[in-house]
């Protein structure tokens, strides 16, 4: 079965760069949507966005400005980069596979454990 | 962006009881395009349920989805110990997906 798992620095100080990678196992990394959902201590959850195995990808809009993702289908990997942070990007970030409903973005399953990144002055 | 409103935001509960959570959108949601997960102290959501009424793999048949449009609801017909948790819904009719503030099912 397949099974995700993120891996990146916990650690990310205020204004830099917050870099995530997820590792898929158990599967291919093709035909899927593979996405970013964050959830800060105590809160919900917020789509940050997806890459399909193309490289194509979608994002939040709310988020578009300072996110990019990245996918390395030989690794069966998927990355997350998001700039500028500031202490509201204090989160457990998820990545998950992304089901399609016909060609569209649908529902995730299975997530990752989820990684907490911390930003700190 | 579709706004997706929960309630109640706490639901307390005896164990063999029937739980209701409603789930209503800001607007209609194509093609039912709508699941619910769970998630339970330090672990990630799981998938319940998609289009609105399929069940995941593996997952009990006391969990059940309904609802269309602006609508929906997950019922668990009777709690087990192990469904005290938080519910979130998620809609990916339209992007950007969103989910709902999430409902807390609490042992009365």
């Amino acid at each position: 079965q397949v099974q995700l798992q993120e891996s990146g620095p916990a650690l990310v100080k205020l204004s830099e760069t917050l870099s995530l990678t997820c590792t898929v196992s158990g599967g291919s990394i093709s035909s899927y949507y593979w996405s970013w959902i964050r959830q800060p201590p105590g809160k919900g959850l917020e789509w940050i966005g997806h890459i399909y195995d193309s490289g194509s990808t979608n994002y939040n809009p709310s988020l578009k400005s300072r996110v990019t993702m990245s996918v390395d289908t030989s690794k069966n990997q998927f990355s997350l980069i998001l700039s500028s942070v500031t202490a509201a990007d204090t989160a457990v970030y998820y990545c998950a596979r992304t089901h399609r409903r016909g060609w569209d973005p649908g529902w995730f399953d299975p997530w990752g454990q989820g990684a907490l990144v911390t930003v700190s002055s | 962006e579709i706004v997706l409103t929960q309630s109640p935001g706490t639901l307390s509960l005896s164990p063999g009881e029937r739980a209701t959570l409603s789930c209503r959108a800001s607007q209609s949601i194509s093609i039912n395009s709508l699941a619910w997960y769970q998630q339970k102290p330090g672990q990630a959501p799981r998938l319940l349920i998609y289009g609105a009424s399929s069940r995941a793999t593996d997952i009990p048949d006391r969990f059940s989805g309904s609802g269309s449009g602006t609508d929906f609801t997950l019922t668990i017909s009777r709690l087990e110990p192990e469904d005290f948790a938080v519910y979130y819904c998620q809609q990916y009719g339209r992007s950007p997906l969103t989910f709902g503030g999430g409902t807390k099912v609490e042992i009365k």
